[in-house]
């Protein structure tokens, strides 16, 4: 079946860099995407979301970008800090009205 | 705003016993969702409440686990009886709107150890 995948299952960078994580995904008719940051022990948290009608949306120290294109999802992190450390998933609704299919996710890790 | 809540955060259990999970979601949330996340894996959608009717139950074992939302709020989730491939961590969580197109917010899970 058609699902989100990741490129990379682990980044590790060195704190004040930035970090780019990418997402690929395989159904057309996605049209919501979010990216969550789950720590251990805890729930995912909401970090940023995009709809399909657009290609680029910035938050605090994040960025996602979205290229329809070729399926593909990006979410860039400036000046990256210890705290940010954690596994990144990137999540698509499929069809509207119905719940976040989710990717495996990529753990970051941010050396000092 | 208080966020979603679960219980237990812990649970241990020997295979063929039963357990239960609640949620309570946050408040004037309609939809409801329940989650499984395998260790080193992504959540996977087990079901999906709108209000206190099921929306999407597609991924849910039936032979073993149920799920009920009375009076459209809170939820539990039983597994009888539990394998051992069914430990994981159980994550709740709810949305505003109707589900799709809308973020959704999650609870700390329960983490199921089945022995």
């Amino acid at each position: 079946g058609e699902s989100v995948g990741l490129h990379l299952p682990t980044l590790s960078v060195q704190e004040g860099d930035n970090s780019i994580i990418n997402c690929a995904y395989s159904n057309s008719a996605s049209d919501y995407f979010i990216w969550y940051k789950q720590e251990s022990g805890k729930g995912p948290q909401f970090i940023i979301d995009i709809r399909s009608n657009m290609d680029k949306r910035q938050g605090q120290r994040v960025t996602v970008l979205l290229n329809k294109t070729v399926k593909h999802l990006s979410l860039q992190i400036a000046a990256t800090q210890p705290g940010d450390s954690a596994v990144y998933f990137c999540a698509e609704n499929p069809n509207s009205g119905y719940a976040l299919n989710f990717g495996k996710g990529t753990s970051l890790l941010v050396t000092p | 705003e208080a966020g979603v809540a679960q219980s237990p955060r812990y649970k241990i259990i020997e295979k063929r016993q039963s357990v239960a999970f609640w949620c309570n979601p946050i408040s004037g949330h309609a939809t409801l969702y329940w989650y499984q996340q395998i260790l080193g894996q992504g959540p996977k959608l087990l079901i999906q409440f709108q209000n206190n009717g099921v929306v999407d139950d597609s991924q849910l074992p039936k032979d073993r686990f149920s799920a009920e939302r009375l009076k459209g709020v809170d939820s539990t989730l039983k597994i009888q009886p539990a394998k051992l491939e069914d430990s994981a961590v159980y994550l709740c969580a709810s949305s505003l709107v109707e589900g799709g197109g809308t973020e959704a917010f999650f609870g700390q899970g329960t983490r199921l150890t089945v022995v």
